[in-house]
């Protein structure tokens, strides 16, 4: 069975400061490993992937996430936050084979404050 | 703009009543799922359709079911409704083959009261 936990379901930092998101995860096979980003009322935004290619994944707006397989993690970082960063994301977990489903992790609330 | 449309966006039901839900895949998307997303949770996998049949169930009981037509757009149907129903319900459309690669709609959001 696969699972992933965020640790911490609220997180706010200042505009300009880093942004950590994070996220273990579990699996007994090899992991793709996602992080979607949702806005209020809106469905889910794909930010990045990791599919076995390279362990630090560069997404969208600014985001990236490094898969660490020793420390079983998939933290996502912004060097710099922006208030549009504001929202919930959640990390995912799936195996690397066919249309196996999407398992979330509960999210983080993101609150970037001026 | 990911091309997976659903409708309602939103939707009010009472207790005990049967509600459908649609979803018109993203073009040349020949694979549907769908998540309930609680209020204060992560997206939860109810099943999912490829080519018409179901082809993996989360844990949800048989009152939710589905359908794949033809054109790759699916419904969702949800008999004897409980309170607990009350969520965003999430459609996501892939290729064959292409799991990983989800696009997701907007979501309906049901209200059971």
């Amino acid at each position: 069975a696969q699972s992933v936990t965020q640790l911490g379901s609220h997180v706010s930092v200042s505009e300009g400061a880093l942004v950590l998101l994070r996220c273990n995860y579990s699996s007994s096979v090899p992991p793709y490993l996602f992080w979607y980003v949702q806005y209020p009322n809106q469905g889910l935004q794909l930010l990045l992937k990791y599919t076995s290619a390279a362990t630090l994944v560069k997404g969208i707006n600014g985001f990236e996430a490094e898969f660490k397989k020793s420390e079983t993690s998939f933290h996502l970082t912004k060097p710099s936050a922006h208030m549009s960063d504001a929202a919930e994301y959640f990390c995912a977990v799936t195996r690397n084979s066919g249309n196996t489903p999407l398992v979330f992790g509960k999210g983080t609330r993101l609150s970037v404050i001026a | 703009e990911t091309g997976v449309t659903q409708s309602p966006t939103h939707l009010i039901k009472t207790r005990g009543q049967q509600v459908t839900l649609r979803c018109s895949s993203q073009s040349g998307h020949n694979t549907v799922s769908w998540y309930q997303q609680a209020l204060g949770q992560g997206p939860q996998f109810i099943f999912q359709y490829y080519r018409e049949e179901e082809n993996g169930r989360g844990n949800f009981p048989p009152r939710f079911s589905g359908l794949q037509f033809p054109n790759y757009s699916s419904e969702l149907n949800v008999n004897a409704l409980e309170l607990d129903d009350s969520a965003l319900y999430l459609c996501a459309s892939s290729s064959e083959g292409q799991g990983e690669k989800l696009f997701f709609g907007s979501g309906t959001q049901l209200s059971v009261l």
